[in-house]
């Protein structure tokens, strides 16, 4: 069975402490993997998709990296903006559904000024 | 341009009524998908659309749940005899062609049942 688990569940960071945050799968056929970062009361915002492993992607103080079984979101000098519920998502094909996407639970991030 | 939008924002009912929540996607769309967050947990799949059809439907909890998407755009996920236990954010998604394609959320409907 098609699985996410990310870890921490919850993080707490001073301002300008950088941090990285776990996502493991476990898929028959990855085909993609997404970030998501998600603010109280509103829906995912799309970060970045990953297709391989080895690709990284960067935007701002964020950075997505991916290996055959887990994903890396580093954040570097965090700021109290970036406090939110980041998601990790996979796509695979083999799973039972053409289209969906398999979430994990979350990672809390709070960063303090 | 507009993203997806998703109506009402916000739902209370009665147990044992009936409910209908409307999706609005991305223009130019064809994968419009539905997912159900509850507290503390990530979005779980319902169902996947690729044009007018269900392409997915495995996720829709039991036959109480039903979703149409009658011209390939707007989508209404319908809930009959509703439980307190369907209380939760009812979560749209869309994009481009469906597959690893990237899938853009909507605000979200919370529904509240009492």
């Amino acid at each position: 069975e098609d699985q996410v688990t990310q870890s921490p569940e919850a993080l707490r960071l001073q301002e300008g402490e950088s941090s990285s945050l776990n996502c493991s799968y476990t898929v028959s056929g990855l085909r993609g993997l997404f970030w998501y970062r998600q603010d109280p009361g509103k829906g995912p915002e799309f970060l970045f998709t990953l297709y391989s492993a080895g690709e990284e992607k960067e935007k701002e103080r964020l950075k997505a990296t991916l290996t055959k079984k887990e994903s890396f979101l580093h954040i570097t000098a965090p700021k109290p903006e970036d406090s939110a519920t980041y998601l990790c998502a996979v796509h695979s094909p083999y799973g039972g559904s053409q289209g969906n996407l398999i979430f994990g639970k979350g990672t809390k991030l709070s960063v303090k000024p | 341009g507009a993203g997806v939008s998703q109506t009402p924002s916000n739902k209370v009912t009665e147990k044992g009524k009936y409910v209908e929540l409307r999706c609005d996607p991305i223009s130019g769309h064809t994968a419009l998908y539905w997912y159900r967050q509850s507290l503390g947990q990530g979005p779980e799949f319902l169902i996947y659309f690729q044009g007018t059809g269900a392409a997915d439907d495995s996720g829709l909890p039991n036959d109480r749940f039903f979703a149409v998407r009658p011209e390939g755009s707007v989508s209404t996920l319908k809930i009959q005899r509703t439980e307190r236990g369907d209380s939760a954010v009812y979560l749209c998604a869309s994009s481009p062609g469906g597959g690893a394609d990237t899938q853009y959320f909507g605000p979200g409907t919370r529904l509240t049942v009492l």
